[in-house]
């Protein structure tokens, strides 16, 4: 099987522009994750997503959002950009299910976003 | 909320030897799953081993086993045989059990440096 595809790998925007990236989870898998990882806070949950529905979210402002399609592909979007959105973002898929190996979260290579 | 403790930023271990990263958790849930991920320098995050709360047995995968105490709420990683390729930061990640959504809260990571 493939493993979990981010796109784009890397990403250069200014302060005030929005962005969007991508997240294909393995394929089956039916929960996609988003995690951000700086030097300064560590790994940090962002949301979740399950059959098209958010099913938990982390502690971020409203600039950050994410959707996930029918084919259980995910984006999550920023808005608005700041220089501390400039971070690593990491996505992981599973296969969302009650218990057991379901839960089991495998990550992609992440994007890295510099915001200038 | 739960918390995960890595207390050693920083490890060395001379190739071949073994090494032990330590981890400790809060939490008021009975029902959860531990996981050990990997990031080498190519920052691919992967999992290493996972461990269910409701198995007594620790897990273990090839040269990788942890040291599981749940009512002291700890969870250790062993690496036998270490090789150069073990050079990475490791995170120790906690999960809930059941439907309300997958999220793993991770430490702040252990860097482990295999001195050929």
């Amino acid at each position: 099987k493939a493993g979990v595809t981010q796109t784009p790998r890397y990403l250069i925007k200014t302060r005030g522009q929005q962005v969007t990236l991508s997240c294909s989870p393995i394929s089956g898998h039916r929960s996609v994750s988003w995690y951000q990882q700086t030097p300064g806070q560590g790994l940090q949950f962002l949301f979740e997503y399950f059959s098209e529905t958010q099913r938990n979210k982390g502690n971020f402002p409203g600039r950050f959002s994410g959707r996930q399609f029918s084919n259980s592909r995910s984006e999550m979007n920023v808005s608005t950009l700041e220089l501390g959105d400039s971070a690593l973002y990491l996505c992981a898929s599973s296969a969302g299910l009650a218990g057991g190996i379901a839960k089991t979260q495998y990550f992609g290579p992440g994007t890295r976003l510099l915001v200038l | 909320a739960q918390t995960v403790t890595q207390s050693q930023p920083e490890m060395s271990v001379q190739e071949a030897e073994t090494v032990t990263l330590s981890c400790t958790y809060d939490t008021s849930e009975n029902n959860y799953y531990l996981f050990w991920y990997k990031q080498p320098p190519s920052r691919q995050m992967i999992l290493v081993i996972r461990q269910e709360a409701y198995k007594q047995q620790n897990a273990t995968e090839n040269r990788f086993s942890v040291n599981f105490q749940k009512a002291a709420k700890s969870f250790s990683l062993k690496i036998s045989d270490s090789q150069l390729g073990d050079t990475a930061m490791y995170f120790c990640a906690f999960m809930k059990h059941g439907s309300s959504g997958d999220k793993l809260t991770f430490g702040t990571g252990t860097r482990l440096a295999v001195r050929p």
